[in-house]
C-alpha cells in the first residue's frame, strides 16, 4: 500500500475554523499530492510537492495551503474552512520511473 | 486544466458479459495515461500506466489500449464478474510536468 497514511480519518469542524490534514509516507517518495474528490468531479488536484519545500499548485487551490518540511509528510492547510470545502481528501504518491501512483485511505472533511 | 472525459459514465451489465469504456485525453504533450479501479468506501488503485501508442496491457480479465495519435485509450473487461463493480477511472498525465488529470470516471455494475 506504499506505506501512506493520513489523519484524521474523518473531520468535522465549523465555517472559519482552520484545518490541517496530515499525509505521511515511510517510503521516501520524491512526489506527494493532495486531491478532493466531489461527486461529478471526481479527482481534482489541490497542490502537489515535489521535494521537501518545493510545492506548486493544481487546478483547485484556492482557499488552501500546503507545507512539506519533512519528506515523510505533506500537509494540506485550510486557513478558513467554507462550506464548500466539505469533501473527501485523498493524497497520494508517485512511485519509480513509471508514475503509478497510490493513495492514502482518505480523510472525510465535514464544513458546518 | 486539460479536459479528460469519460464515456459512458455508467454502466450495468450482467455477469458474464464483456464490457469496455472509453478514456479521451488531449493528444498533444502526451507523457502517460493511467487507468485506476476505484471500490466503494475505498482508496483508487493503480491498474495500468500506459506510455506508448499502440500500448496494449493485461491483468486477468482487464485489458487496455492506447492511441496517443488521436487521445484515447479503451479500458476491456471480459467475463465481468460482480467483484468486477466499481468506478474506473483514468488519469492524464502530460509531459509539462507532474500533475495528473483524471477523468469523472466510468461506475460499472455487474448483475449477478
Amino acid at each position: 500500500d506504499a506505506g501512506i497514511t493520513q489523519s484524521p480519518r474523518h473531520k468535522v469542524t465549523e465555517t472559519g475554523t482552520p484545518v490541517t490534514l496530515r499525509c505521511h509516507q515511510t517510503e521516501n517518495h520524491r512526489y506527494m499530492y493532495w486531491y478532493r474528490q466531489d461527486p461529478g468531479h471526481g479527482l481534482r488536484l489541490i497542490h502537489y510537492s515535489y521535494g521537501v519545500k518545493d510545492t506548486d499548485k493544481g487546478e483547485v487551490s484556492d482557499g488552501y495551503s500546503v507545507s512539506r518540511s519533512k519528506t515523510e509528510d505533506f500537509l494540506l492547510t485550510l486557513e478558513s474552512a467554507t462550506s464548500s470545502q466539505t469533501s473527501v481528501y485523498f493524497c497520494a504518491i508517485t512511485e519509480g520511473a513509471s508514475g503509478e501512483q497510490f493513495f492514502g485511505p482518505g480523510t472525510r472533511l465535514t464544513v458546518l | 486544466i486539460l479536459n479528460v472525459e469519460q464515456s459512458p459514465q455508467s454502466l450495468h451489465v450482467q455477469e458474464g458479459d464483456s464490457t469496455n469504456f472509453t478514456c479521451s485525453f488531449p493528444s498533444s504533450n502526451f507523457y502517460a495515461l493511467h487507468w485506476y479501479r476505484w471500490e466503494t468506501a475505498k482508496s483508487p488503485e493503480a491498474l495500468f500506466v500506459m506510455t506508448l501508442n499502440g500500448d496494449e496491457k493485461k491483468k486477468g480479465r482487464i485489458s487496455a489500449t492506447l492511441n496517443t495519435k488521436e487521445g484515447y485509450s479503451y479500458l476491456y473487461i471480459k467475463g465481468s464478474q460482480p467483484e468486477d463493480s466499481a468506478t474506473y477511472l483514468c488519469a492524464f498525465n502530460p509531459n509539462t510536468g507532474n500533475q495528473f488529470y483524471f477523468g469523472t470516471g466510468t461506475s460499472l455494475t455487474v448483475i449477478p
